[in-house]
């Protein structure tokens, strides 16, 4: 069964420093999204994305992010200047269309550790 | 009112018994629903949609009221691997994308 990859499984980062998580979607799906979910919390709504736009942003999203897909595989995610409070799990969606009934197929996560 | 409102639990209930979960959730023209389940430090994965004729899978049942605007899942004859947290997902279609809304999840814990 095809299935959403991301990459890396954890990433320990200094405060300050950019970093990027990487995600390959389902290859016929058309909508992109990611989500985070702080240990211990609910699953976060961040951001979805198609046809190489931002379609809707939370607040949680800000200027300190950003997404985008380089190529016809992958979808990024990039946090510029991580601060301690983005420690968390870092999910990636996908579905094959918007429509009533689609399904958000997710990908294992990255695990985002902040020191 | 919470978006998405769940028990979180935990549930705590020996095998072979049946356990039931609710959810609520406030946007009335949210249009799609599902109940996924999530292992400790794992992705949420799909166990099932939500039909408003309601639907059955194995073991499993969902229902939807849309006018009580809550939707439930039923277990029967738990299975210690069923452990884990239950969650609630309602999804508002709009403008060609989905704004999808998860509810904190109830923790089921099956005991032997």
């Amino acid at each position: 069964e095809p299935e959403v990859t991301q990459t890396p499984s954890h990433q320990v980062t200094q405060m300050g420093q950019e970093v990027i998580l990487r995600c390959v979607p389902i290859s016929n799906h058309l909508y992109f999204y990611w989500y985070r979910q702080i240990l211990g919390q609910k699953v976060e709504f961040l951001v979805s994305f198609y046809n190489n736009e931002i379609s809707e942003k939370s607040e949680i999203f800000d200027d300190q992010f950003s997404v985008e897909r380089p190529d016809g595989s992958n979808f990024t995610l990039k946090i510029r200047s991580t601060k301690l409070e983005d420690s968390a799990m870092y999910f990636c969606a996908s579905t094959e269309g918007a429509g009533q009934g689609q399904p958000q197929h997710f990908g294992d996560g990255t695990r985002l550790s902040i020191l | 009112r919470k978006e998405v409102e769940q028990d979180p639990g935990p549930f705590n209930v020996p095998e072979g018994a049946t356990v039931a979960f609710n959810c609520t959730y406030s946007n009335s023209a949210s249009q799609s629903f599902f109940w996924y389940r999530q292992d400790c430090r794992k992705e949420p994965k799909l166990l099932m949609s939500v039909y408003s004729s309601g639907n059955e899978d194995g073991r499993f049942t969902a229902q939807l009221n849309r006018a009580s605007q809550y939707i439930s899942l039923l277990i029967r004859d738990s299975k210690l691997s069923d452990s884990a947290t239950y969650l609630c997902v309602v999804i508002l279609n709009s403008g060609g994308y989905q704004k999808v809304t998860f509810g904190t999840g109830t923790k089921l814990q099956v005991i032997p």
